[in-house]
């Protein structure tokens, strides 16, 4: 059974740094991509970007290229989702997501979320 | 990029059937894919592949998809469909490898 743990709940200054995780505890980490999605309070699902971690291929939507860094640990089944400066526009919640079937074109497992607030 | 629109909100009475739709250009040429989100849950796969239910899925929940519009139909609705709804494809043509639909929020009245 895949399971998507994610890391903890940060409250965080704009301009700081961050750095989340979700770690993979289930089936082929380097062969599946791990995608990162972002909810805005009260807003919809918005996909970010994506990173096969058997090559590093990382693929960013154009809303969020240049704006945050998806990196992975093949070692430790872990993916990550970075900012160098934090801004109050980026509080929300966070979700990785595992894509399955042909093309990896849904995602059928989900982390459970990680809540990041920027506030001065 | 891709836009998938769907209506902001579908109520219905219990036991009877909500119907949601997501439109998009030529969206019957794409597979959809349809989640479920609880309030202060993570998203839930319901139906894939326009119409494919992942297991532990009621068979309530239906899918199907031609030409600008797919569908995604609740049979027999229960208090516990209350929530809201996305629609998904994957666009390998664009950057936008994956497009989420605005969402629906269904109410059960």
């Amino acid at each position: 059974e895949v399971q998507l743990v994610q890391s903890g709940a940060e409250v965080k200054k704009p301009g700081e740094s961050l750095k989340i995780s979700c770690k993979d505890s289930g089936y082929s980490f380097t062969t599946y991509g791990i995608g990162w999605v972002r909810q805005m309070p009260g807003k919809g699902l918005e996909w970010m970007g994506i990173i096969y971690p058997g090559d590093s291929d990382t693929r960013y939507s154009p809303s969020f290229q240049g704006q945050v860094t998806i990196s992975a640990d093949k070692s430790i089944n872990t993916a990550y989702l970075q900012w160098s400066s934090l801004k109050a526009s980026d509080t929300a919640m966070y979700y990785c997501a595992k894509p399955s079937g042909g093309s990896w074109s849904y995602f059928a497992f989900w982390g459970q979320g990680t809540l990041v607030t920027v506030s001065s | 990029s891709y836009v998938l629109t769907q209506p902001p909100s579908v109520s219905v009475a219990p036991g009877k059937t909500a119907r949601i739709t997501c439109g998009g250009d030529n969206l019957g040429s794409k597979s959809v894919h349809w989640y479920q989100q609880k309030p202060g849950q993570a998203p839930v796969l319901v139906i894939y592949y326009d119409s494919d239910r992942p297991s532990g899925i009621p068979e309530r929940f239906s899918g199907s998809n031609s030409g600008n519009t797919a569908t995604l139909t609740i049979s027999r609705v229960e208090a516990g469909d209350e929530a809201d709804y996305y629609c998904q494809v994957r666009d390998s043509s664009s950057d936008h490898l994956y497009v989420f639909g605005t969402g629906t929020k269904v109410t059960v009245l």
